[in-house]
């Protein structure tokens, strides 16, 4: 199975920001990752996906990028309503499989 | 608008079976490959499985933790995907979500539209 290993496992950030979260994986995945954000008691919300198209309605301060085998997400001015759990996860192969997550909080 | 509504979650005790659905509106069901993840409480996202659209077979994979016991199913005429939990165990506890997937243009599937969820628990 591919492992993902995402860092940090928590953030504290203010407003305003830039926030970068990374994610490896244990083997090549070309560019087949996708971006995930998660309120507490809500299902997740796909954010970035195929490593940096941006899924339509999500705002522009969100972007993704790809080297080699590692992922980043990049919050690129905090908001307030940008708190909460990021996780990536492959789907190059089966079984998909996700990041720890990364909790983003004041 | 697209929605995704599961249901036939609830408390289960070990080794029996429980059957969820997942309705579905707003878009053309036939056309796309559904997935199932899970949470188990406190706990990060795990994939249950997956199942194709007709168009491309239909067939579905599993996660490891799954093959076996659980089972998806698809029902186009009535926009209903599956999930068939037998032999559960009490580490199945988890929030169940189903998921509308995507196929992009390189060829990835990527689950966009996600269902509130339901609560399986299952007891000793």
């Amino acid at each position: 199975d591919i492992q993902l290993t995402q860092s940090p496992s928590f953030q504290s950030a203010s407003v305003g920001d830039r926030v970068t979260i990374t994610c490896r994986a244990s083997q090549g995945i070309s560019s087949y990752l996708a971006w995930y954000q998660q309120k507490p008691g809500k299902a997740p919300k796909l954010l970035i996906y195929a490593a940096s198209t941006l899924q339509s309605g999500v705002p522009s301060r969100f972007s993704g990028s790809r080297s080699g085998t590692e992922f980043t997400l990049t919050i690129s001015s905090l908001q307030p309503e940008d708190f909460a759990t990021y996780y990536c996860q492959q789907v190059d192969s089966y079984p998909w499989t996700f990041g720890q997550g990364t909790k983003v909080d004041i | 608008e697209v929605l995704l509504v599961e249901s036939g979650g609830g408390l289960v005790q070990s080794g029996r079976s429980l059957r969820l659905s997942c309705t579905a509106s707003g878009f053309t069901f036939g056309d796309d490959a559904m997935s199932w993840f899970r949470q188990a409480p406190g706990k990060g996202l795990e994939w249950v499985g997956f199942i194709r659209s007709k168009g491309f077979g239909g067939t579905p994979e599993y996660a490891a933790s799954v093959k076996g016991r659980f089972t998806i199913s698809r029902d186009d005429s009535k926009s209903i995907a599956y999930l068939q939990m037998n032999s559960v165990k009490t580490a199945d506890t988890a929030v169940y979500f189903c998921t509308r997937v995507f196929l992009d243009d390189s060829g990835g599937y990527y689950p966009f539209d996600w269902g509130q969820g339901t609560l399986v628990t299952v007891s000793s």
